[in-house]
């Protein structure tokens, strides 16, 4: 099955820096690779997606960009506000079948005043 | 809140017993999944519901546990004789509906079931 690691476990930055989390996937066949993003007690909630077709997709200050050569995905956030703070996950996953998502083990975002 | 919701939010029991909980998706969402989440984890998927159709269920998912959606609508999950090793939240997410094989790409999640097992 699928196996999704994902780098660092937490990050700090100051408030306007830009922040860059990894992933690395196994599964070649995976096509859609979603990030969530989830405040302490809060539900997970999808704040962009990439499919395979595509090597990279913006939305504001968030961008996705994709490597299936290398196996790997990134989520670039930049001039970080506060408010960004929270646990960002990625996830992979093959659709047409059951899409079930194989998340990784979160990053822990921290921007400093 | 339109969106995905789950029933209770937080549900303390003693090992040995059992517990429900209950997932309404979004109205015109066909699929329904759930998920396990542990303290500093990702998500692990456990099963998923086409419609009233259970088609997938995880091996994290013990014959202990069992998942219903019995008119396509809402769905619980049942733990039997529950363990201590079964705390965790169990988040529940839904997608489809739109008419388009992307629309199930994106899944919503709800706020999740805390359960702590004494």
């Amino acid at each position: 099955g699928e196996n999704v690691e994902q780098h660092p476990s937490t990050l700090s930055v100051q408030e306007g820096d830009s922040a860059v989390i990894k992933c690395t996937y196994s599964d070649s066949a995976s096509n859609y690779f979603p990030w969530y993003k989830q405040e302490l007690g809060k539900r997970p909630q999808l704040i962009i997606d990439i499919r395979s077709n595509v090597g990279e997709k913006k939305d504001q200050r968030i961008a996705v960009t994709l490597n299936k050569t290398a196996k790997h995905f990134s989520l670039h956030i930049t001039e970080t506000q506060p408010e960004d703070s929270a646990v960002y996950f990625c996830a992979a996953t093959l659709t047409g079948g059951g899409n079930k998502l194989t998340f990784g083990t979160g990053t822990q975002l921290k921007v400093e005043l | 809140d339109t969106g995905v919701s789950q029933d209770p939010r937080h549900k303390i029991t003693k090992r040995g017993q059992n517990v429900t909980f209950r997932c309404d998706p979004i109205s015109e969402h066909n699929r329904l999944y759930w998920y396990r989440q542990t303290l500093g984890q990702g998500p692990e998927f456990l099963t998923y519901f086409q419609n009233e159709a259970q088609l997938e269920k995880s091996r994290l998912l013990s014959d202990r546990f069992s998942a219903e959606r019995p008119k396509g609508s809402f769905s619980t999950l049942e733990i039997q004789r529950t363990e201590q090793g079964d705390s965790a939240m169990y988040l529940c997410a839904s997608s489809g509906g739109g008419g388009s094989a992307s629309s199930y790409n994106e899944q919503f999640f709800g706020p999740g079931t805390r359960l702590t097992v004494l």
